[in-house]
């Protein structure tokens, strides 16, 4: 997974409780994004930062907060989780050896009741 | 996304090629690439190809890439069980990439 790790592997939470996912990447990498895959839908930007303390929405930001405070970790926060944020998260990671090819974490499986 | 479209199923049988295909929609994106998905992983990137190349191989894996029709496809001779996955197409443009829906192949011995 290119160096890069999810936490945690899987969630349960309940209508209304908040979490926040946490990505590192252990290289020295500027652009980092988070997705969400949902079936039939393939995967879809929430958000994405270019660099340290820059972020950017995506496709589908409604609904989450992201933190760049460094240049290790991007975090993605559910303030008030809703059943259809039921989902599997994955972080990515642009190394820049090839152009802005995406590298991915293993991915975080959510489930909102 | 709705960008990039491709097939949800293909059955193959093993031994046999597989063509996946998909079609993008961004005529200015650098680089096409393919990623595979095991069953509960992440994404695996299986191979790319610059956007001024029509052709590239990669031991058994061909991408032809027809710009004029902005069609892509994968082609994965001798399938294998452990080719069983589901495969993304995506383009990227501006340091995004758009992804296909992906398609799941599954093969049959």
């Amino acid at each position: 997974n290119a160096g890069v790790t999810q936490t945690p592997k899987f969630q349960v939470l309940k209508t209304g409780q908040s979490m926040t996912l946490q990505c590192a990447q252990d290289m020295n990498h500027n652009s980092m994004y988070w997705y969400r895959q949902d079936p039939g839908m393939g995967l879809r930007l929430i958000y994405y930062s270019a660099s340290e303390g820059t972020t950017d929405k995506g496709e589908v930001p409604n609904g989450y907060n992201v933190s760049r405070l460094n240049k290790r970790e991007f975090s993605l926060r559910l303030e008030s989780a809703a059943p259809s944020q039921t989902s599997v998260y994955f972080c990515a990671i642009v190394p820049g050896q090839l152009g802005d090819t995406q590298y991915f974490g293993p991915g975080t499986r959510l489930t909102v009741l | 996304g709705e960008d990039v479209e491709q097939s949800l199923f293909l059955s193959v049988r093993e031994g046999d090629s597989s063509v996946i295909n998909c079609t993008y929609t961004d005529s200015s994106s650098t680089y096409l690439y393919w990623y595979k998905q095991e069953p509960g992983a992440g994404l695996q990137l299986l191979t790319y190809i610059f956007s001024n190349m029509d052709m590239k191989q990669d031991q058994r894996l061909t991408v032809l890439l027809n710009k004029k029709d902005k069609h892509l496809s994968l082609r994965i001779a001798d399938t294998q069980t452990g080719d069983s996955a589901i495969y993304f197409c995506a383009e990227s443009n501006d340091y995004k990439l758009s992804f296909g829906a992906g398609t799941t192949v599954t093969v049959r011995a």
